[in-house]
């Protein structure tokens, strides 16, 4: 399995603010993606991160709203930008392992209340 | 196109009963991996398992079974004797095997009473 961890792992924001998330892995993993959570809803994801390279986004999600970063093997982070209530969410980092045997981990999520 | 299909979104019962999560799926892909995922109220998705979709083999863990039919696309989970703890939201994931992408059905809240 991986050990992952988010920060923070809630937060109230003002609209028009932004949040930086990070995503921190105890391996390195081979893929790492970020996953938003509505409230009472399914999970979507947003966008692969890739290292060293732009983030490759799903359809529906922007990276002016959502910059990623990846710089090494094990972190990551998503910025939520220029926030709105429409934005309260669980954003959820996920990754799979280097040589593993393809299951796919999830984060303990981070909590984001927009106000 | 992939699409996963958990047409119950909640399911109560009282501790000891056997209870089923449905799950349906579609995809064009001739290979192809299920997944189940459970979220209980701390938030995290804990994994509980991975299916291959040219092994149709049933699975127990413990008190967890599931039932994988490649002929009806279903992919059911079943947890016997449930407890307080198995109360949760259980989602059923599919992704192609040549791709990391997860497509999650809406998930079924389960309720195990006292």
């Amino acid at each position: 399995s991986a050990v992952i961890s988010q920060k923070p792992s809630r937060d109230i924001c003002q609209r028009g603010t932004s949040l930086t998330i990070q995503c921190q892995v105890d391996s390195q993993v081979t893929m790492m993606f970020w996953y938003r959570q509505q409230p009472g809803q399914s999970l979507t994801l947003i966008a692969t991160a890739n290292q060293g390279s732009e983030a490759t986004y799903e359809s529906g999600f922007v990276i002016d709203k959502f910059p990623i970063s990846r710089p090494n093997l094990t972190f990551s982070t998503l910025t939520v930008s220029n926030m709105s209530p429409e934005d309260s969410s669980i954003y959820l980092c996920s990754v799979v392992k280097s040589g593993g045997g393809y299951e796919q981990y999830f984060g303990p999520g981070t909590r984001l209340t927009v106000t | 196109a992939q699409k996963v299909t958990q047409a119950q979104t909640e399911i109560s019962v009282v501790e000891k009963e056997d209870v089923t999560l449905d799950c349906v799926y579609e995809t064009r892909d001739t290979t192809y991996y299920l997944f189940w995922y459970k979220q209980p109220p701390s938030g995290e998705l804990v994994f509980l398992i991975r299916r291959n979709s040219f092994d149709e083999q049933n699975e127990i863990s413990g008190r967890y079974s599931w039932n994988f039919q490649k002929s009806t696309s279903s992919f059911n989970f079943t947890i016997t004797a449930s407890q307080v703890v198995d109360s949760a939201v259980y989602f059923c994931a599919l992704r192609p095997s040549n791709d990391y992408k997860l497509s999650f059905g809406a998930g079924t809240t389960v309720t195990v009473g006292a």
